[in-house]
Formats: structure tokens, C-alpha cells, sequence
């Protein structure tokens, strides 16, 4: 059975750093298209970035420069790095094994 | 990047009605596009994916159709299961992008 299941998510000051992380089960995270997709309270989904199963990555403008994907074979594991945080990153942001299976997601709130 | 523009924003709709909606994108996506449903609290759900093939286990009263830059998703007969948010995604270009939901409320 396919899960992902993101964790890292919490209350960060604006300007600060939060990691997070999407455990896969079920398939191989390095043989697939992943993405994080993030919702702002009450608004329509956002798609944040991707990684390729060949590894090349790309980024919504909104977070170019400031959001880090990453993969970890080994653990099967997708991160999600994100710097210079702002108010507007509030967001649940989910994990997805593009575009067929996703997390439950994890709730990111940048606020001082 | 590609600009996704889905209509209505929103509808109101009975349980049985057939409900079509919209997507626009700003350039040609040769059919990389995909449909999602969700509803409040939940994760987005896959539907459709290269504009019209359905997702295994989806009811068959789903749809999708087009080509170019212009895309419909069709509930034939709605059922109460399926008042919730719709959602089209491109997956053309590097840059993938959402169109801006549909809500679909009871009558």
C-alpha cells in the first residue's frame, strides 16, 4: 500500500528555517515525480516543487532561491527546506507521489 | 509560467444535474493535465490525469475532455458524495501550476 506521511511542520518566526520530511512506503521515491503542494488557510492549492526521478528539480517562483527539495534514497525519504520564511508561506504543505497518491499533509505557521 | 484559469469559481447544482467545468490554460499542454477533488480537511484526490483517463477505482460518472489549451471535466449525474472544491493542475511545462478551484455546493 502506498502512504506518505510529512512530518516537520510547527511555528517558525518570520525570516526563520523549517525542514520537512515525506516518509514513503509502498514504491520507491527516487523512480517517481515528487512534489510538495501547499494550501494557505481558506485559499486553492499552490504547487510548490518537484523533483524528478532523474533528479532534476524546479521550483514555483514564489520560492525560488528560498525552498530546498531533496530526496534521501536510503530512507525513501522527501524533504522540503525552506529559508526566509514568510507570513505568506502559512500553509498546510503536502507531499505527493505526482499526481496519483498524497499526504495528509503538515501545517506550516510563519507568524511572530 | 502557464497561467491555469478555471470557471466557474463556483456552482450550485442538485444531486442528479450533469456539471461541466473549465480550464484554460495560457499555452498549448498537449494533454498534461490533471483533475483533482477535495473536499474540506481533506488531501486533494486524483480524478483524471492526462486530461481523460481516470484514475482506477474513480465512478465512471467523471469525464475529461479537450485539447490544446482548453479542458472540461464532466460529473454526468451528480451524486451528494460529490459537493466539494475541484481542482485542474498542468504538468506540461517544469513549472507545474493549479487552477484556482471550482466549488460545487448543493441547490
Amino acid at each position: 500500500e502506498v502512504q506518505l506521511v510529512e512530518s516537520g511542520g510547527g511555528l517558525v518566526q518570520p525570516g526563520g528555517s523549517l525542514r520537512l520530511s515525506c516518509a514513503a512506503s509502498g514504491f520507491t521515491v527516487s523512480s517517481n515525480y515528487m512534489s510538495w503542494v501547499r494550501q494557505a488557510p481558506g485559499k486553492g492549492l499552490e504547487w510548490v516543487s518537484v523533483i524528478y526521478s532523474g533528479g532534476s528539480t524546479y521550483y514555483a517562483d514564489s520560492v525560488k532561491g528560498r525552498f530546498t527539495i531533496s530526496r534521501d534514497n536510503s530512507k525513501n525519504t522527501l524533504y522540503l527546506q525552506m529559508n526566509s520564511l514568510r507570513a505568506e508561506d502559512t500553509a498546510v504543505y503536502y507531499c505527493a507521489r505526482a499526481p496519483k497518491s498524497w499526504g495528509q499533509g503538515t501545517l506550516v505557521t510563519v507568524s511572530s | 509560467d502557464i497561467q491555469m484559469t478555471q470557471s466557474p469559481s463556483s456552482l450550485s447544482a442538485s444531486v442528479g444535474d450533469r456539471v461541466t467545468i473549465t480550464c484554460r490554460a495560457s499555452q498549448g499542454i498537449s494533454n498534461s493535465l490533471a483533475w483533482y477533488q477535495q473536499k474540506p480537511g481533506k488531501a486533494p484526490k486524483l480524478l483524471l490525469y492526462a486530461a481523460s483517463r481516470l484514475e482506477s477505482g474513480v465512478p465512471s460518472r467523471f469525464s475529461g475532455s479537450g485539447s490544446g489549451t482548453d479542458y472540461t471535466l464532466t460529473i454526468s449525474s451528480l451524486q451528494p458524495e460529490d459537493f466539494a472544491t475541484y481542482y485542474c493542475q498542468q504538468y506540461y511545462s517544469t513549472v507545474w501550476t493549479f487552477g484556482q478551484g471550482t466549488k460545487v455546493e448543493i441547490k
